[in-house]
């Protein structure tokens, strides 16, 4: 299993292009999450999804629009690309099998996409 | 509202010598901690997690974390570092029902350790 992928890995935009980014799992995992990580600041919840074509807003979500219009994807869409918006974005996948706190209890990460907005 | 706390940006420590990572938090309701890993350039990695039970957890490569309930701690430790234990180090806190099972990170603690 390849585990959690991101397409691209790095990117650069210029304020006002609009890009999506991509995540994939083969896990089948029910639900995935997509955080930026920014120093200092930890992983902070940009939107997450429950299932396919369910979405929620996390603790950061302006700016972004996400789709999950397959299980083992999740789109992660920026419009209109802000300086704000420079960050590496993970995206990460759980299973809801098993019991909470199961050993199944554990997000998975991709590798990241480092994103420059100039 | 749930919240975690690493008082520390950067933690140095002599290769051999026991390694802390400290961790507090913050949440109304019986907690569900976690501890991550992540190397350079690279995703997150699970270290271990405390869910209930025992207050000592052990995870991987040696590392192990206490939880404390009337501190609201959850420190990261391991005996002897090594130095590829240099990295970043994350805990993350979720309440049992949180929707979407949603994890509130801390802001992260670099190990450096030094040979």
């Amino acid at each position: 299993n390849a585990g959690v992928t991101q397409t691209p890995k790095f990117r650069v935009l210029k304020t006002g292009q609009s890009m999506t980014l991509l995540c994939a799992q083969d896990m089948n995992h029910e639900y995935m999450y997509w955080y930026r990580q920014d120093p200092g600041m930890g992983l902070r919840l940009i939107h997450y999804s429950v299932g396919e074509g369910t979405t929620a807003k996390g603790e950061v979500p302006d700016g972004y629009n996400v789709s999950r219009l397959k299980k083992q994807n999740f789109l992660l869409g920026l419009e209109s690309a802000a300086p704000s918006q420079t960050s590496v974005y993970f995206c990460a996948s759980r299973t809801i099998n098993g019991t909470s706190g199961s050993s199944t209890d554990t997000q998975y990460f991709g590798p990241g996409t480092r994103l420059t907005v100039l | 509202a749930q919240s975690v706390a690493q008082p520390e940006d950067q933690v140095n420590v002599a290769e051999g010598n026991p390694l802390t990572v400290k961790c507090t938090y913050s949440v109304s309701g019986n907690p569900y901690l976690f501890w991550y890993v992540q190397y350079p350039n690279r995703g997150l990695q699970f270290l271990l997690k405390y869910i209930t039970g025992d207050n000592l957890v052990k995870g991987s490569y040696g590392f192990e974390a206490e939880f404390n309930k009337s501190q609201t701690s959850f420190h990261l430790k391991k005996p002897s570092a090594l130095v590829s234990d240099s990295a970043l180090y994350f805990c993350a806190v979720r309440l049992l029902w949180a929707a979407g099972n949603k994890l509130t990170f801390g802001g992260g603690t670099r190990v450096l350790v030094k040979p």
